[in-house]
Order: C-alpha cells, then sequence, then structure tokens
C-alpha cells in the first residue's frame, strides 16, 4: 500500500510570495496533520483536519491555512513568506485523532530566499 | 499544557553498546498516548511505538525496548546492542490538544 505522499518535494520561494504544499493521506486514513520542522528542532504541530474539518490549531499565525478535501488529500497554505518559514514541512495521516498513530510523508523542503 | 522534554541533544555510542534515550513528559490528561520515531538521513519520520497512559508494561521489540513509569513521567526507549543503521535523529511524542515532540535525540553509532 502507498504510504503518505507529498508535493512537491522541494521549493524556493522569494519574500512575500504565497505556497501552497500538497499531502495525500494513505487509502482508509481521514485525518492529515501539519508539521513545520526547523532544521535541528522537532517538528511543530501547525493543523490537524479531519472529515474536511479543522479539528486543532498549533501556534501559528493566520498567513497559515489548511484544507481538505473529500478525497481526504489536503493542502497547506502559506502567504506572504518570511525568511523564518523556511523549513521541512511535514504531513502526516492517521485513521482519526491525535491520538491514534501518525503516519509521515517524506516532507517538502520549503527555501525562503 | 503538555510539554515532552529530551535532555540528550547528541549521544554517541561504538556498535553493539547499548544505548538509552530519555523522554520526561508534562500533562494533567488522565489519558494519553505517547509515541517515539525514528528520523535517519533521508528526513522521514518512521512511526516506532505507541503506548497508552494505562499500559505500564514494558515493550520489546527485537533490539529496541521502551520503559514506562507514570511515576516519575517518563517514556525511555533502549537500543540494545547498537547498529551503524540505528544512527538518526530519535524524537518522543505526546498527543493532546496539539500533538507535542520533543526537541529530539541525535544518535551516531560508530562502527
Amino acid at each position: 500500500d502507498a504510504g503518505v505522499t507529498q508535493s512537491p518535494t522541494h521549493l524556493i520561494k522569494t519574500r512575500g510570495q504565497q505556497v501552497t504544499l500538497r499531502c495525500s493521506p494513505i487509502s482508509g486514513h481521514k485525518s492529515v496533520s501539519w508539521y513545520q520542522q526547523v532544521l535541528g528542532q522537532g517538528p511543530q504541530f501547525i493543523f490537524q483536519y479531519y472529515e474536511k474539518e479543522e479539528r486543532g490549531r498549533g501556534n501559528f499565525p493566520d498567513r497559515f491555512s489548511a484544507r481538505q478535501f473529500p478525497n481526504y488529500s489536503s493542502e497547506l497554505n502559506v502567504n506572504a513568506l518570511l525568511l523564518g518559514d523556511s523549513a521541512l514541512y511535514l504531513c502526516a495521516s492517521s485513521l482519526g485523532i491525535l491520538a491514534d498513530t501518525q503516519y509521515f510523508g517524506p516532507g517538502t523542503r520549503l527555501t525562503v530566499l | 499544557a503538555q510539554k515532552v522534554t529530551q535532555a540528550q541533544t547528541e549521544i554517541s555510542v561504538v556498535e553493539k553498546e547499548d544505548v538509552t534515550l530519555d523522554c520526561v513528559y508534562e500533562t494533567r490528561d488522565t489519558t494519553y498516548y505517547l509515541f517515539w520515531y525514528k528520523q535517519p538521513p533521508s528526513g522521514e519520520l518512521v512511526f516506532l511505538i505507541r503506548r497508552n497512559s494505562f499500559d505500564e508494561q514494558n515493550e520489546i521489540s527485537g533490539r529496541y525496548s521502551w520503559n514506562f513509569q507514570k511515576s516519575t513521567s517518563s517514556f525511555n526507549f533502549t537500543i540494545t546492542a547498537s547498529q551503524v543503521v540505528d544512527s538518526a535523529v530519535y524524537f518522543c511524542a505526546q498527543d493532546g490538544n496539539q500533538f507535542y515532540f520533543g526537541t529530539g535525540t541525535s544518535l551516531t553509532v560508530i562502527p
């Protein structure tokens, strides 16, 4: 079975631009969560979506938004990019709530110049 | 709020040595789940174990074992007879209103 997939693999943007990252969960999983991992740190929780509704939000500014589609795939949008947004963005899927085991995709490496 | 602390930033061991990675958590919840993930140099987080707060039995999976002690709020991870392929960053995590990761412990196994 296919694991969690993310696209693109790498992305280079300039300050002020907007970016959209995509994630497809494991078949049968209805929850998608997004994380930001800055080099040398642990992943930081951004959002969880379950059944197309936001079920959890971390301490990120409103420049970060996300949505989940009827097929349970998800997009993460970041507006007005800052240099500090440069990070590895990880998507994880699970059957349901955050207490369920989350399986991670390979991530999207975003560089903001 | 929940918090996960991994005090060991970096550990180096010689192959075949045993190594224990420490994890201390904080929570006010009575029901919670703890996790360990491995992040090899390739970057993808690999799930290792999930443990609920009602199950304090130690668990062993091959060379891996986990010691969960509610009395000390610890969930430590031991690798027995370490191998070079164990070199990675290991994260402890906890559920809650968010999902909380520790800062990770970078393990290097020297051949």
